[in-house]
Formats: C-alpha cells, structure tokens, sequence
C-alpha cells in the first residue's frame, strides 16, 4: 500500500523560505512523477509543481520565480522549497503521486503551513 | 493564464443524477481527472483520462467528454458524495496542470 507523508515547521516567518518533505512508502520512487499541491483556507487546490525522478522538474508559472522541488531517491524522499513567502502562502500542503496515467491517484494527508511573524 | 471554469454548487437530492462541468480550451487536446473532497480529509481521484474509474470507486461515478467540456455524473446521489468536486487537466504550452475552481455538491 502506497503511503506519502508530508513533514516540516507548520509556522513560518514572512519573507522566509518554507521547506516541506515528502516520505513515500510503499513504491519506488525511481517512477512516476511527484507533486505538490496546496490549498488555502477555505479556497480551491493550486497545483504547485511536480518532479520525475531523474531529478527534471516542472513548476507552476505564477510560483516559478520561488519554487524548487528535489528529490532523495536514496531517502524516498521529495522534497519543497518556496522562498520570500507572505501571507498568502498560508495553505494546506498535500504531496502526491502522478502515476502513469497522468492522474494523482495517491495523496498525503496534508501539512497546514501559516505564515506569520 | 489557463483556466477550468466549474459550477460553484451543484444541488440535488438524494436518488438523483448530479452533473458537474468543466469548461476549458484545452480540454480537447489533454485528459481530464476529477477529485472527490470531503471536509478536512486529502482529496481522492474519482476519474482519470476523461472517463475512466479507478478501483474502489462506485459505479455510480462517471466521466464524459464533448468538445471543451468533460462533465463528472454521478448516478443515484448518495448523502455521502456531499462533497467538493474538481476537475484538473493540463496546459498545452506547459507542461503543466490547472486546477478548476472547485464544485460544491449538496445533498438536499
């Protein structure tokens, strides 16, 4: 059974960089593509950017300019970085898995992330 | 920037067929994938590519598509599908993948 497990500091300082780790179980993650999407109180999903294991990433325009996703193939690991954050960063984090129909068919329960001083 | 245009809320009551659309110009060149979510829990793939039904999903959910929009149809509403609804898809110059606003559907 595929898990994914979302971690890091639920509050975090405007103009600071949010740090998020993804821990998969359950499936290789030398396949696949690896996503994360958010989700402000009370608002829709914003999908943040995805990457395959062989390191490639795709981001979404609008957060490009402050978005890095890496991974840790020898951790099963993926991981988020998203700098200069204010407070409209504040959101759910979800990680997922993009299997090989193009569909995010396994997610993480989601991190709740607050900006704020 | 690219956008999926759903219906803010969907009502009907229980027994009956619920339709929610997504209208984007690319969905005719790109698959469409519909997610279940239900307060305070990660969403849940319900369709995939347009009209396909993952395992562990009721027959009662389905997909359709025509033109530049796919619409999710779900059969003989249960209380339990009270639930946001939204579709993704991609975006041809990306690559990369659009959220629709988001479809809440109650259960009269």
């Amino acid at each position: 059974q595929v898990q994914l497990q979302e971690s890091g500091p639920g509050l975090v300082k405007p103009s600071g960089t949010l740090s998020l780790t993804c821990t998969v179980s359950g499936d290789s993650i030398s396949s696949n593509f690896w996503t994360w999407i958010r989700q402000p109180p009370g608002k829709g999903l914003e999908w943040i950017g995805y990457i395959y294991h062989s390191g490639t990433a795709y981001y979404n325009p609008s957060l490009k300019s402050r978005v890095t996703i890496s991974i840790d193939k020898s951790k099963t690991q993926f991981s988020l970085n998203l700098s200069f954050v204010t407070a409209a960063d504040t959101a759910m984090y979800y990680c997922s898995r993009v299997n090989s129909y193009g569909a995010m068919d396994v997610w993480g329960q989601g991190t709740t992330v607050t900006v704020s001083s | 920037s690219y956008e999926l245009t759903q219906p803010p809320s969907v009502s009907v009551s229980p027994g009956q067929t619920a339709r929610i659309t997504c209208s984007g110009d690319a969905l005719p060149r790109h698959n469409a994938y519909w997610y279940q979510q239900k307060p305070g829990q990660a969403p849940v793939l319900v369709i995939y590519k347009d009209t396909e039904r993952p395992s562990g999903i009721p027959e009662r959910f389905s997909g359709s598509t025509s033109g530049t929009t796919v619409t999710l149809t779900i059969s003989g509403v249960q209380a339990e599908d009270e639930a946001d609804y939204y579709c993704q898809s991609s975006e041809s110059s990306g690559p990369y993948e659009v959220f629709g606003g988001g479809t809440k559907l109650t259960v009269l």
